[in-house]
């Protein structure tokens, strides 16, 4: 039973472009949920996280958006930029609990 | 210290053989996570620690797998009788507290043949 999924196994898009990339979960006790960027050979970095009680969370370049309501989440980065390309993976957690991550978008920024 | 280090970076060993991993958290950090992640799939959580306690294990810790954290610092995780289902990296990461952000090692790409 995947808690967080990313419908979206790859994604590209042109530089200077905005990337949308998508997150869904079902479990409505999630209250914590983030975004870790990940570059081959390299453990996962930290990006941008949100509280359940935002809906918006901004952090230069990127924007993560929350709708608890459709459980979902989505990571703008704007303008994309070619050293963007990596691995997304959405995550989520309960303020107590380890870190659930879904499958991972790989996200391409063509120059 | 500047993050959480993780040895050796790959490991390649033959099916049915032992192997021992070994990962250094952030210094002042008490929980200590590990993860497994394979090909197309994000990290799955494994184990965890607060200090030298292991407080969780996954169902996909099977017997042949055990991991310590005796002194509340650096911990090992050691996979017995190897199969080629193993092969995957293995993943360390580390947090001060249960409500704060996880920092993850390199990793151990592990390949069993």
């Amino acid at each position: 039973d995947q808690q967080v999924k990313q419908n979206s196994p790859s994604l590209s898009v042109q530089e200077g472009r905005i990337s949308i990339l998508n997150c869904d979960y079902t479990n409505s006790m999630f209250d914590y949920f983030l975004w870790y960027k990940k570059y081959p050979a390299e453990g996962p970095t930290f990006l941008i996280s949100i509280s359940s009680i935002k809906d918006k969370n901004e952090d230069g370049r990127f924007t993560v958006f929350l709708n608890k309501s459709a459980k979902h989440l989505s990571l703008h980065i704007v303008p994309s930029q070619p050293g963007d390309s990596a691995v997304y993976f959405c995550a989520a957690k309960t303020s107590y609990d380890k870190v659930i991550f879904g499958p991972g978008t790989s996200l391409s920024v063509i120059p | 210290d500047t993050g959480v280090s993780q040895d050796p970076r790959h490991k390649i060993t033959k099916r049915g053989q032992n192997v021992t991993f070994r990962c250094d958290p952030i210094s002042e950090h008490n929980r200590l996570y590990w993860y497994r992640q394979t090909l197309g799939q994000g990290p799955e959580f494994l184990t965890y620690f607060q200090n030298e306690a292991q407080l969780e294990k996954s169902r996909l810790l099977s017997d042949r797998f055990s991991a310590e954290r005796p002194k509340g610092s650096f911990s090992t995780l050691e996979i017995q009788r190897t199969e080629q289902g193993d092969s995957a990296m293995y993943l360390c990461a580390s947090s001060p507290t249960s409500g704060s952000i996880e920092v993850f090692g390199p990793g151990t790409r592990l390949t069993v043949l």
